[in-house]
């Protein structure tokens, strides 16, 4: 298996609380990316970052927001989290041009 | 743009039998990689295969094969003796050959392996 983390796992929170999902590898990728996936659906991809300081959004608009100051860390936050919110939270990473996206096991967020 | 479909939402196959999943993709580009990705239930996504474009050569990992048709435009999977293990959803996913590393994915299959 890849060596890369999300934590938490599992999140139930209320509406309006501020959250910060974790992902974190130990692969010295410089490519990382967020996923959203309902259960049993695809993926939506919905930030990606090249490298340290370098976020982009993806194709799937969200009122999430990501940063990247160190190249093992691509933490998501969501400043107000509401019931639509709620879904599965995929973070991957890749490094040469072709190599595979290895995958997080992923945290499931349920908004109250 | 780059579109991935996966025309089965859902198949299922008995234990030991051999099963193929469908993909088809749209692309304009000529250098690019095609994958296949496992999810099972509440469990990790990884990787099951991988195929260069530009090899004509059909990739396989042990009981995993595909059958890349690059003129249809075709990248089916094939398990082999499947195992009840295989139950999961299956992604095709295509990527082009550049910086980013972007995925494109399909819908998904959902397999189920019945004893």
């Amino acid at each position: 298996e890849a060596d890369i983390y999300q934590t938490p796992r599992y999140l139930v929170i209320g509406t309006g609380k501020k959250i910060t999902l974790e992902c974190s590898q130990t692969m010295g990728h410089d490519k990382m990316y967020w996923y959203q996936q309902d259960p049993g659906m695809e993926l939506h991809l919905i930030h990606y970052s090249y490298g340290v300081n370098s976020t982009e959004k993806g194709d799937l608009s969200s009122e999430s927001t990501v940063s990247r100051i160190r190249t093992e860390h691509f933490p998501l936050t969501l400043e107000s989290a509401r019931p639509s919110h709620t879904s599965q939270y995929l973070c991957a990473s890749s490094s040469n041009p072709g190599e595979t996206q290895y995958f997080g096991p992923g945290t499931r967020l349920l908004v109250l | 743009a780059q579109t991935v479909t996966q025309s089965q939402p859902e198949m299922s196959v008995q234990e030991a039998e051999t099963v193929t999943l469908s993909c088809t993709y749209d692309t304009s580009e000529n250098n690019y990689y095609l994958f296949w990705y496992k999810q099972p239930p509440s469990r990790q996504m990884i990787l099951v295969i991988r195929q260069e474009a530009y090899k004509q050569q059909n990739a396989t990992e042990n009981r995993f094969s595909v059958n890349f048709q690059k003129a249809a435009k075709s990248f089916s999977l094939k398990i082999s003796d499947s195992q009840l293990g295989d139950t999961a959803m299956y992604f095709c996913a295509f990527m082009i050959n550049n910086a980013g590393n972007m995925l494109t994915f399909g819908g998904g299959t959902r397999l189920m392996v019945k004893p």
